[in-house]
């Protein structure tokens, strides 16, 4: 299995720029969901995803965020205008329904947003 | 808001030493789950306890929890150089719900 994949690893961007961050997760896995890093916050839920449907989007920084999950297999998360305090990195995860929780890491994508 | 509180902030140890780390939380959980992070890299799973369990074992890595205390400890026996990493708790809200809450971390240097 390859594990939850995300693209790109990393993206530095100029203050007002749309960027879209993606995510593959694991093949069989009904729950997708979307985390922040900082030093200063640590590690925030943003939003998750069941079945393709948005659960939980309270993590959602403000309407600049959005997350969108088409079909199964593929999920992304933008923000438009981008903002310096976006630059985080970035994790997706998955998990699958009937587990106990645990959740399977992709390895992140580090944002810069100049 | 952060669920989870780990204990201490950083630690720093010499190989072949017990690493001991501390997870508080503030409300009730169903399951209670411990996540390795290498620098650069996404968490990785290493246990979940049961919220009617006390201990578990899983390797070099002894879980306890003590629900009365809202606390579990992250126990690493003989500790190895590639145990540094940052070692979070996460804890679910609701049960069935899948969120967990992640808390800020403790960094373990082990020394050569």
């Amino acid at each position: 299995d390859a594990g939850v994949i995300q693209s790109p690893r990393h993206e530095v961007t100029e203050m007002g720029q749309e960027v879209t961050l993606r995510c593959k997760p694991i093949s069989g896995h009904d729950y997708l969901f979307w985390y922040r890093q900082t030093m200063m916050r640590g590690l925030e839920l943003l939003i998750y995803f069941n079945n393709n449907v948005p659960i939980d989007d309270s993590g959602m920084p403000e309407d600049r965020f959005s997350a969108k999950m088409p079909n199964a297999s593929f999920s992304t998360l933008k923000i438009q205008p981008s903002e310096p305090r976006d630059s985080a990195v970035y994790f997706c995860a998955s998990s699958p329904s009937g587990s106990r929780g645990e959740q399977f890491f992709g390895p992140g994508t580090r944002l810069t947003v100049l | 808001s952060q669920q989870g509180e780990e204990d201490p902030q950083a630690l720093s140890i010499q190989e072949g030493e017990n690493a001991t780390m501390n997870c508080s939380y503030k409300t009730s959980i169903n399951n209670l789950q411990w996540y390795r992070q290498n620098s650069g890299r996404g968490l990785v799973h290493l246990i979940l306890i049961r919220s009617n369990e006390r201990e578990k074992h899983s390797g070099r890595l002894r879980v306890t929890l003590d629900t009365s205390k809202k606390s579990s400890s992250l126990l690493i026996t003989a500790s190895r150089a590639a145990d540094t990493a940052s070692y979070f708790c996460a804890t679910d809200l609701i049960q069935g719900a899948q969120k967990l809450v992640f808390g800020q971390g403790t960094r373990l240097t082990i020394n050569p």
